[in-house]
């Protein structure tokens, strides 16, 4: 089974802070993503990489940025917290393959007071 | 523009009675569409997913989805809901060409009694 883990489930920080937002995957994968959930809006896309060291904005990278040094580690920076980024961050990863499918990690609900 | 739409924010079904989830979608080719669930504080789990061939897609849970080209849509079926289907559930389309997620904004499932 495909295993994404994050982090932290639960994240406090103060507004202006740095927060890293972590995801380790253990398949292997080329393709990882990194999407916020809100109430009413379903899943958006923020960044993605299809490979180390590479990456791609999403629907809605503002305020994000994204760092992938190793295949199996994809961070998500919020450069300085803000409250409307106060949301539920989701991970995923997809393989080469194109007939695959996104897994998902457990999420970060991430408060910024 | 490439987007999901599901018309039912919330639905309420009796255990035991039968339950059809709405999801169409608006691309220029045939996408590859998705249904995920998300129980409460948990990350997105795959229900089951169309590629091509038979329109009619058995998925676990014992869940099933329809594709159909003509009406752009692809619904979520069960024949007998159980209590332990209550969660949130999100249809999706891949962009085949470049393997992102568009995901419409959950249909939050509700069992009574």
């Amino acid at each position: 089974d495909v295993k994404v883990t994050q982090s932290s489930r639960y994240l406090v920080k103060r507004t202006g802070e740095k927060v890293f937002l972590e995801c380790v995957q253990d398949m292997d994968h080329e393709n990882m993503f990194w999407y916020r959930q809100d109430p009413g809006l379903g899943l958006r896309l923020i960044y993605f990489s299809y490979d180390v060291k590479m990456k791609e904005k999403g629907d809605i990278p503002e305020g994000y940025s994204v760092s992938r040094e190793k295949k199996e580690r994809f961070s998500l920076i919020l450069e300085s917290a803000s409250t409307n980024q106060t949301s539920m961050y989701l991970c995923a990863t997809l393989s080469g393959v194109s007939t695959d499918t996104q897994y998902f990690g457990p999420g970060t609900r991430l408060t910024v007071l | 523009a490439q987007s999901v739409t599901q018309p039912d924010i919330h639905i309420t079904v009796s255990e035991g009675a039968s339950l059809e989830l709405r999801c169409n979608y608006s691309y220029g080719a045939t996408p590859y569409l998705f249904w995920y669930v998300q129980s409460p504080g948990q990350g997105l789990q795959l229900l089951l997913k169309y590629f091509s061939g038979d329109t009619l897609v058995q998925g676990i849970k014992g869940f099933e989805a329809e594709f159909k080209r003509s009406q752009s849509s692809f619904n979520l079926r069960k024949p007998s809901v159980h209590w332990s289907d209550a969660a949130e559930y999100f249809c999706a389309f891949m962009n085949t060409g470049f393997q992102k997620l568009v995901f419409g904004t959950g249909t939050r499932l509700l069992v009574s009694p």
